[in-house]
């Protein structure tokens, strides 16, 4: 039982390449977050999930897509990396605001 | 829109002492609030909410609608409470997500 997984744990883009972001979660839970996590600015929501086949757009969108085809993986892809993407990326699963149950993180650095 | 707001960075106190965690928030509905924790090279987890009114690890935190607040709350800090926390609040489409503030790095000396 891992809980919440995320790939890759580490990343190193250079600006303008893409890359995808794995969270996958054996809780069951309907719904699912990406995050990101910058020094001084706390957490910020980028897109969320409430079920399977379905996204919405959180408080920083721009730059990122995302997509849910399977209950138990959300995606967040990043079509052309910016040096303003260099941030901690965390998934989270929950019932819904409830309670959020976090994954590990993924550190991407974009030179 | 709602909004949360930890004023301090950054709160170091000597283990024994109080310690207070401040948090206001701004939402003109009935919000939910929650204290989440994330202690070094760990997850971030929930540590308390509000509905439940429960003391977990020590700490405690009141709502007061009245001033906007949600400030935790310890009487006597141990080293192992450093950590970084967060307040977040829950109101804003249908109840499904969280906003959080900026955070409090609270550090316990010996």
């Amino acid at each position: 039982n891992a809980g919440v997984t995320q790939t890759p744990k580490f990343r190193v883009l250079k600006t303008g390449q893409s890359m995808t972001l794995l969270c996958a979660q054996d809780m069951n839970h309907e719904y699912m977050y990406w995050y990101r996590q910058d020094p001084g600015m706390g957490l910020r929501l980028i897109h969320y999930s409430v079920g399977e086949g379905t996204t919405a757009k959180g408080e920083v969108p721009d730059g990122y897509n995302v997509s849910r085809l399977k209950k138990q993986n959300f995606l967040l892809g990043l079509e052309s990396a910016a040096p303003s993407q260099t941030s901690v990326y965390f998934c989270a699963v929950g019932l819904a605001a409830v309670e959020q149950y976090f994954g590990p993180g993924t550190r991407l650095t974009v030179t | 829109a709602q909004r949360v707001t930890q004023p301090e960075k950054l709160l170091s106190v000597f283990k024994g002492a109080p310690v207070e965690l401040k948090c206001n928030y701004s939402y003109s509905g009935s919000p939910e609030l929650f204290w989440y924790v994330q202690y070094s090279r760990q997850r971030l987890q929930l540590l308390l909410r509000h509905i439940s009114r429960e003391s977990i690890k020590g700490f405690t935190a009141d709502l007061n609608k009245g001033e906007t607040s949600f400030h935790l709350k310890k009487p006597f800090a141990q080293e192992e409470d450093s950590a970084m926390y967060y307040c977040a609040l829950s109101g804003g489409s249908g109840y499904s997500t969280l906003t959080f503030g900026k955070g409090t790095m609270l550090l316990v000396s010996p």
